[in-house]
């Protein structure tokens, strides 16, 4: 069964505009955590921002905040005022579990293109 | 700090021939290390993860092997490639519970032809 599930392939977003790229998850355990990933053209991962099933609060991390909705099981990232540069592909991930064996699995990636 | 780096970059195998890549880990130790494969604009898979020399967990049943021969040290591996093997290879390590972040190597490029 698939853990994590990006349902937009792709999505096209005029420049300065908010954008929420979806994703849902499906675990059994009370302790997980979610990622969310940029990866450019060149190929490079970048991390972008963290969330813990525990974390009462969204994650954030300047122009980037995570939508946590926990009873829904959706960790959504939302990107405001995007720019040219934030086109590339984008990966939900999952850590599923807490302990050091446990093992992080990424979603199919959604591919983001920004409009001048 | 902590740096990571997986070789070679790029490289074109014909089908049938073995395969190595290699991943090291510098500036931390008994880290948690992970294989994963990206098809062309697709996400990513995760091939075989480790946490500690020897021992390995594989996700996907398939003619590709890994080996963890030193602590900070992750190889993948295959004697016979197929065209299916083709795609982005990432080498990636995290530390302790409850990781909050994983790093990532530069990738590898395979196109078996």
């Amino acid at each position: 069964a698939q853990k994590i599930t990006q349902t937009q392939p792709g999505m096209f977003v005029q420049e300065k505009e908010a954008v929420t790229l979806d994703c849902t998850y499906d675990t059994s355990d009370q302790s997980y955590g979610l990622f969310w990933y940029k990866q450019p053209s060149s190929g490079e991962m970048i991390f972008l921002i963290y969330q813990g099933s525990y974390d009462e609060q969204n994650a954030t991390e300047g122009r980037y905040s995570l939508n946590f909705q926990k009873a829904r099981k959706s960790a959504n990232l939302v990107i405001s005022a995007s720019q040219l540069g934030d086109s590339a592909m984008y990966f939900c991930a999952m850590r599923e579990g807490y302990s050091s064996a446990s093992k992080i699995i990424f979603g199919s990636g959604t591919r983001l293109s920004i409009r001048p | 700090s902590q740096t990571i780096h997986q070789w070679p970059a790029t490289l074109v195998q014909p089908v049938g021939s073995p395969l190595s890549l290699e991943c090291t880990v510098e500036g931390t130790s008994n880290p948690n290390l992970y294989w994963y494969r990206q098809a062309a604009g697709r996400g990513l898979q995760l091939l075989f993860y480790s946490v500690g020399i020897g021992q390995i967990s594989s996700e996907v049943p398939q003619n590709l092997s890994a080996s963890r021969p030193q602590d900070r040290q992750f190889i993948l591996s295959s004697k016979k490639l197929l065209l299916s093997d083709s795609g982005f290879y990432l080498c990636a390590w995290s530390a302790g519970q409850g990781v909050n972040t994983i790093y990532f190597g530069e990738g590898s490029w395979l196109t078996v032809v």
